[in-house]
């Protein structure tokens, strides 16, 4: 079964500052993960996905993340905080076989001026 | 492209009155889509899957006869809450998945709806 393990339900950062969201991820096959974030009543966006090809993964608005199999993570960053990045961010893991994406429990992201 | 609708964005009813949701994928095909609930405050639970022509596939513990599905085109899924009661009250959003995936791809990405609140008074 697949997993996603986000930790830290909340961040707080200062604008400029840089964004860490941490994620770990838990597959019995090669996994294909994704970022997304939710504003408030909202559906989702996709910020980024890794699907096997590079390591590195760059998104919308300045967001990246890297593939660490051997950590098991696929944590997101941004160099430079917005005040416009305030918003709940969710990690997801799904398999090529076509079955939804299971959601990791969210962080929280706020940014202070 | 990959255009996913829900309608409607808001609905308020009664204690054990029915509510249908639609979910509709605007510029794809979709044979499979998924309906997520998601309360306040928390990540999104997979409710079921829905299959085009075929019954729908749902996940432990969500009841089949409150939460009727029915996906009878391959662009449109619906979800009915029947008998709402306030508990039931929640964020419902549904996701497709591009059937041929980008550029004959199937990434796995799925695409999103704009979700339906609902609140049962």
């Amino acid at each position: 079964a697949q997993s996603v393990t986000q930790l830290g339900s909340h961040v707080s950062v200062s604008e400029g500052a840089l964004v860490l969201l941490r994620c770990n991820y838990s597959s019995s096959v090669p996994p294909y993960l994704f970022w997304y974030v939710q504003y408030p009543n909202q559906g989702l966006q996709l910020l980024l996905k890794y699907t096997s090809a590079a390591t590195l993964v760059k998104g919308i608005n300045g967001f990246e993340a890297e593939f660490k199999k051997s950590e098991t993570s696929f944590h997101l960053t941004k160099p430079s905080a917005h005040m416009s990045d305030a918003a709940e961010y969710f990690c997801a893991v799904s398999d090529q076989a076509g079955t939804a994406l299971i959601f990791g429990k969210g962080t929280t992201l706020s940014v202070s001026s | 492209g990959a255009v996913v609708s829900q309608h409607p964005s808001r609905v308020i009813c009664k204690s054990g009155t029915s509510v249908k949701i639609e979910c509709r994928s605007l510029d794809f095909q979709a044979t499979t889509m998924f309906w997520y609930r998601q309360f306040p405050k928390q990540s999104l639970m997979l409710m079921a899957t829905s299959n085009e022509g075929s019954k729908a596939t749902y996940e432990q513990g969500v009841e089949k006869d409150k939460f009727l599905i029915n996906h009878a085109s391959l662009t449109l899924s619906t979800l009915t809450v029947t008998s709402a009661h306030p508990e039931d009250s929640s964020f419902y959003i549904c996701s497709a998945r591009d059937r041929l995936g980008s550029g004959g791809i199937n990434t796995g990405e799925l695409f999103f709806g704009e979700g339906s609140r609902l609140t049962v008074l």
